[in-house]
């Protein structure tokens, strides 16, 4: 088993880019759930999908958005990078209603320069 | 809202030392609490799980309570170890329709040699 799985692992963008990341649950999970971690914090809830459908969002402007895929596999869509946008992008997958143990993946570290 | 503490923030301890991590929630209507290790600039590995209805659990030389009604919970590491070191973070799931993790800004945990 693979476990959660995303790519890439580091990207460098521009402010005003757009950016997409990239993630693969643990095999058998159905839902999947963004973080953002900042330097120093803890993660950050973006949203979390089931069933190919936005469950439930966090604190986040709509300039994050994603997308579930039949398979599970999840994107996420950054668009008008700012500077503040830069941090660890990671990934969490779980079984049915999310309430179960989540699993993560590696992080994608993104900066924004 | 959900509001998860952690306390200390960090912590330096000489190798074969038995410590003990604490966590506190806001709002005690919650489904689990997640305790997850991270390495420097990795993402999270899942260390235990304690549902609602749990007091504990044991993984090894890990243990960790729940006491939902006060609401906090404690990791406890038996004999640390210098491949111990790194940021311990705890999470809750809430309650009702909230499916996200609701983290702490972790405890970063050194053991000397």
């Amino acid at each position: 088993d693979a476990g959660v799985t995303q790519s890439p692992t580091h990207l460098i963008k521009t402010r005003g880019q757009q950016v997409t990341l990239r993630c693969s649950p643990k095999s058998g999970h159905d839902t999947v759930s963004w973080y953002q971690q900042a330097l120093g914090q803890g993660p950050q809830f973006i949203f979390q999908y089931y069933e190919e459908e936005e469950r439930q969002r966090g604190n986040f402007p709509d300039r994050f958005s994603g997308h579930q895929f039949p398979n599970y596999s999840s994107e996420l869509n950054v668009n008008a990078l700012l500077l503040g946008d830069s941090a660890l992008y990671l990934c969490a997958s779980s079984l049915n209603s999310g309430i179960t143990e989540a699993f993560f993946g590696q992080g994608t570290r993104l900066t924004v320069v | 809202k959900q509001e998860v503490t952690q306390i200390p923030a960090a912590l330096s301890v000489p190798e074969g030392e038995n410590l003990v991590l604490n966590c506190s929630f806001t709002d005690s209507a919650i489904y689990n609490l997640q305790w997850f290790r991270q390495d420097p600039g990795k993402g999270l590995t899942s260390l235990l799980l304690i549902q609602s209805s749990q007091r504990e659990q044991t993984s090894g030389r890990l243990n960790a309570s729940l006491d939902k009604s006060s609401g906090r919970s404690t990791l406890y590491i038996a004999a640390s170890q210098p491949g111990d070191s790194a940021t311990y973070l705890c999470a809750v799931i809430g309650g009702g329709s909230n499916y996200k993790l609701t983290f702490g800004k972790g405890t970063l945990l050194t053991v000397n040699p």
